[in-house]
């Protein structure tokens, strides 16, 4: 079973540019998340679909961050524009929704911000 | 109050040693808890999965769950350098809300 396929794996940026992370969630889960992993931290839940339509978006900056869920399949987040404290690793999981059930995670894509 | 707390570490255990993993909750509802563990520049991975108050075992590691305390934790028997990561405690609170703790860095010593 193929995993989370996250791209790019590498983004350098400066500041007040635009990027783009893209997610494909582990087929048939319904529940995507996008986390925001600042180093030495835990993940920040940015925000949480349940097929297309978001559950909860509460953490997200949304001046400068949105997401989309397309046909409820693949994700992408944008960030525009970009500040210095934007970079991190951005996590995306996915989940089988049925329960609570545990979330498996792509390999991330690291952001830097100069 | 943070939603899942855990003690940032570093926690430090010599090889073979019993390593002690503590994670609290605030929601009172939560009904499932993770141990998921990450290794420095990779993405995190689930070691462990409980729902029901008590003990489960899976090979070196324990994972105890006390929904009346809002407490989880993890134990890690006979450690290895290998098992030399940040442990992550996350928890859902309900339609796969998942929240996650700061993690704690662990370090085996051979």
């Amino acid at each position: 079973e193929a995993g989370v396929a996250q791209s790019p794996r590498y983004k350098i940026i400066e500041k007040r540019q635009s990027v783009a992370f893209w997610c494909n969630p582990i087929s048939g889960h319904a529940t995507l998340y996008w986390y925001q992993q600042i180093l030495g931290q835990g993940p920040k839940l940015l925000i949480q679909f349940q097929n297309n339509g978001v559950v909860d978006d509460s953490q997200l900056p949304k001046d400068r961050f949105s997401a989309e869920r397309l046909k409820g399949v693949d994700s992408t987040l944008k960030i525009q524009p970009a500040k210095l404290e934007d970079s991190a690793v951005y996590l995306c999981a996915s989940s089988f929704s049925g329960g609570d059930t545990e979330a498996f995670f792509g390999q991330g894509t690291r952001l830097t911000v100069v | 109050q943070k939603e899942v707390e855990q003690n940032s570490g570093p926690l430090s255990v010599p090889e073979g040693a019993i390593a002690s993993l503590n994670c609290t909750y605030s929601d009172r509802g939560s009904q499932s808890f993770f141990w998921y563990r990450q290794y420095s520049g990779k993405s995190p991975e689930l070691i462990m999965s409980i729902y029901s108050n008590g003990d489960k075992e899976d090979g070196r590691f324990t994972a105890q769950l006390n929904k009346a305390s809002q407490y989880v934790s993890l134990l890690i028997r006979d450690s290895q350098p290998s098992d030399s990561a940040t442990y992550l405690c996350a928890v859902n609170r309900g339609n796969n809300d998942m929240r996650f703790g700061a993690g704690t860095r662990l370090t085996v010593k051979p």
